[in-house]
């Protein structure tokens, strides 16, 4: 996911306004990628996911797209709200590890009003 | 009807001590999953179990020792409790290994 650094990178954006949360993942074995929506005090929550055989998805408001060549995941969320505020994680399963899931560092969404 | 449950949800004991924390799934689902999210909000998994056999074994101390009494079970014990094990443990289970997982809500330990 995105470098696991010493802070949580964040994202402002405008209610109303399209949101683009990234995520560039480690393995080119991966074959299977998941975002997932973790508000304040709760567990992570399933978005949407997306195999590698795809470079795009679409849910309702959401969208994924995936970039095998540079290694890039990204979730497009249309007319964003109050209630998406949240931290945005992507995970990526490794087939050649068991098929574990490895979760990205988490992007905080903030929403305006 | 909650599908991933954990139990407490808060936890606060001091250095030294022994403590469990519950988890349990009715979802149906094999597998079932320790992490833990520091500060940060780093998610980094611990165990994974699959039909009550361990699959994953992360580097984790073996003060902490999961047990799985049966497939909706999935139970995480920590001995000798140190400062660096506070954080917020997610249990979490998919229908098979690799598939989407589904997150509980969390029990937040705090060691003093």
């Amino acid at each position: 996911g995105e470098s696991v650094g010493l802070h949580l990178p964040t994202l402002s954006v405008q209610e109303g306004d399209n949101s683009i949360i990234n995520c560039a993942y480690s393995n080119s074995a991966s074959d299977y990628f998941i975002w997932y929506k973790q508000e304040s005090g709760k567990g992570p929550q399933f978005i949407i996911d997306i195999r590698s055989n795809m470079d795009k998805r679409q849910g309702q408001r959401v969208t994924v797209l995936l970039n095998k060549t540079v290694k890039h995941l990204s979730l497009q969320i249309a007319a964003t709200q109050p209630g998406d505020s949240a931290v945005y994680f992507c995970a990526e399963r490794e087939r050649n590890a068991g098929n574990m899931l490895t979760f990205g560092g988490g992007t905080r969404l903030m929403v305006k009003p | 009807d909650t599908a991933v449950s954990q139990t407490p949800k808060y936890l606060v004991t001091q250095m030294g001590n022994d403590k469990s924390i519950k988890c349990e799934q009715n979802l149906g689902h094999d597998t079932m999953y320790w992490y833990k999210q520091d500060s940060k909000k780093f998610l980094k998994i611990m165990f994974s179990y699959n039909n009550k056999e361990l699959i994953i074994n992360e580097t984790v101390p073996n003060r902490f020792s999961p047990k799985s009494p049966d497939k909706a079970h999935l139970n995480l014990h920590i001995n000798s409790l140190e400062l660096g094990d506070s954080a917020v443990y997610f249990c979490a289970s998919s229908r098979t290994s690799g598939s989407e997982q589904y997150f509980g809500p969390g029990t937040r330990l705090t060691v003093t």
